[in-house]
């Protein structure tokens, strides 16, 4: 159930942007977003509940599409401090209170 | 701010050693979880407690064990450590009303050897 992420790696240069994509071959209910930076613990960014939900975090924004089983974050106008391993999500009560996280993707911001 | 602490950054055990990673947050959250991290795996759930001597089993529990006797702590228990449980063990904490919203420790990099 765990769900595959892509790419596995991007490099940047500030002020690009960079969308990271999640998806699942079974049904996800929800997509919640996580930033690692590096050497630190994984911090919550958004969830989303509702295909078709679109949410904002800053310049950083997501979207779910239910019906095909995937999400999408979307950075924009990325800053050095964008840089970190991103790892989407799912689970809860329609999972049996299981949380699967993605493999992650791993995001550098070059000036 | 939630806090949730581990007891060690680092730790270093030979095969067959049994393992303890502790595991305390001080928001009165509700549920606990336990997660290792390996490259190119992401982060994959260990075991999880939702209530003070709760357990249940997440993707990947063989070779673990957990204990919750307090609110505040979670602990993880490798019984015989051997090398393939080389990682990085992350806790986590979250209230039962947003579960997927978990705030997780520092990590313990243990290394089996």
């Amino acid at each position: 159930q765990q769900p595959v992420q892509s790419p596995q790696a991007v490099i940047l240069r500030e002020g690009e942007d960079a969308v990271i994509n999640c998806s699942s071959s079974k049904a996800l209910y929800s997509v919640h977003w996580y930033r690692q930076k590096h050497g630190e613990a994984p911090v919550f960014l958004m969830i989303l509940l509702k295909g078709g939900e679109q949410k904002g975090h800053e310049k950083i924004s997501a979207s779910f599409n239910e019906k095909k089983q995937q999400s999408s974050l979307y950075l924009t106008a990325s800053q050095l401090s964008y840089s970190g391993t991103y790892f989407c999500g799912t689970g809860g009560v329609n999972t049996g209170n299981q949380f699967y996280f993605g493999t992650g993707t791993s995001l550098t911001v070059i000036p | 701010d939630v806090k949730v602490t581990q007891s060690s950054r680092y730790l270093v055990k030979r095969t067959g050693e049994k393992v303890f990673l502790e595991c305390v947050q001080d928001m009165d959250h509700e549920n606990m979880f336990w997660y290792r991290q390996d490259p190119g795996l992401g982060l994959r759930l260990i075991y999880f407690s939702y209530d003070v001597k709760m357990k249940e089993k997440g993707d990947i529990p063989e070779g673990y064990s957990v204990s919750r006797e307090k609110k505040e702590r979670f602990s993880l228990i490798l019984e015989s450590a051997s090398t393939n449980q080389t990682s990085m063990y992350l806790c986590a904490s979250s209230l039962p009303q947003a579960a997927h919203e978990q705030y997780f420790g520092p990590g313990t990099r243990l290394t089996v050897t």
